[in-house]
C-alpha cells in the first residue's frame, strides 16, 4: 500500500534559525496537504497542494511539490517558538476518492 | 456545529469492556475518517467513509474494532473487550468534500487499566 516518509523524525533549532522538513510517497500523489499539531493538541490543516511543481506562501511557512508530485516539503523561515508542533504530511493517490495517507511526521522544537 | 465533536473527552475503562466513542462531524461534511494516535506517535488510519459508499475498514487492527456512520452524520466507534494496547488518543476528522483538508476533533483520550 502507499506509504509516506517524512524525514527529519525531530528536529531542534535556535530561534530565528530555518527549518524544512521532507515528505516522501512511495507512489504518485494526486494532491498532498499538511498539518500542524502542538504539544497535547490535535491536526489542524494548513494547506493543499495539487499541481505539479506548485509553490505556496503562508508567512514565514512555504509548501512545495514535487515536479513528479511524489515529494514535497515544508520550510520554516526564522523559526518562532510558536512555530514548535509537530508537521504531518498527508498524501492522496489518484484513486476515485480522496483518502489520505498520513506521513510519520516531524517533531519541532525551538529553543529560545 | 462549527467544528467536530467528539465524546467523550477522557475515557477509562477496565480491560476486557466494551467502549463506544462518538463522532460529530461538520454538518455536509461527506468524508469521516477515524485515526489513532498513540502518545508521541503518528497517525494510525483505522476507518474512513465518503457519502453512501462502503466504508473503508482497512485500517481496523482486529475484529474487535467497528465503526458506523448513521445517516451519513455521526459516526461511532466501537471497541469490544478491550486490551492495554488499545490505550490511545482516538482522533475523528470530517472534509466537505472529494478536494479538502480536514478538520480534526479534540480526540477522545482512552485509557485501558
Amino acid at each position: 500500500g502507499q506509504q509516506v516518509m517524512q524525514i527529519p523524525q525531530y528536529q531542534h533549532v535556535q530561534e530565528g534559525e530555518d527549518f524544512t522538513t521532507y515528505c516522501n510517497s512511495s507512489t504518485t500523489l494526486s494532491n498532498i496537504q499538511w498539518y500542524k499539531q502542538r504539544p497535547g493538541g490535535h491536526p489542524v490543516f494548513l494547506i493543499q497542494l495539487v499541481k505539479s511543481g506548485e509553490v505556496k506562501k503562508q508567512k514565514r511557512l512555504t509548501f512545495q511539490f514535487g515536479e513528479a508530485k511524489k515529494n514535497s516539503s515544508l520550510h520554516i523561515t526564522a523559526t518562532q517558538t510558536t512555530d514548535v508542533g509537530t508537521y504531518f504530511c498527508a498524501g492522496s493517490n489518484s484513486g476515485g476518492y480522496q483518502k489520505v495517507t498520513f506521513g510519520t511526521g516531524t517533531k519541532l522544537q525551538v529553543i529560545p | 456545529g462549527a467544528g467536530v465533536s467528539q465524546s467523550p473527552s477522557n475515557k477509562v475503562t477496565e480491560k476486557g469492556k466494551d467502549v463506544e466513542l462518538r463522532c460529530d462531524p461538520i454538518s455536509g461534511h461527506t468524508a469521516l475518517y477515524w485515526y489513532r494516535q498513540s502518545l508521541g506517535q503518528g497517525l494510525e488510519f483505522l476507518i474512513y467513509f465518503q457519502g453512501n459508499s462502503a466504508p473503508d475498514k482497512s485500517g481496523l487492527p482486529s475484529d474487535r474494532f467497528s465503526a458506523e456512520r448513521t445517516g451519513g452524520s455521526v459516526s461511532t466507534l466501537t471497541i469490544q473487550r478491550t486490551q492495554q494496547e488499545d490505550s490511545a488518543v482516538y482522533l475523528c476528522a470530517s472534509s466537505p468534500r472529494l478536494l479538502g483538508g480536514y478538520t480534526f476533533g479534540s480526540g477522545t483520550r482512552l485509557t485501558v487499566v
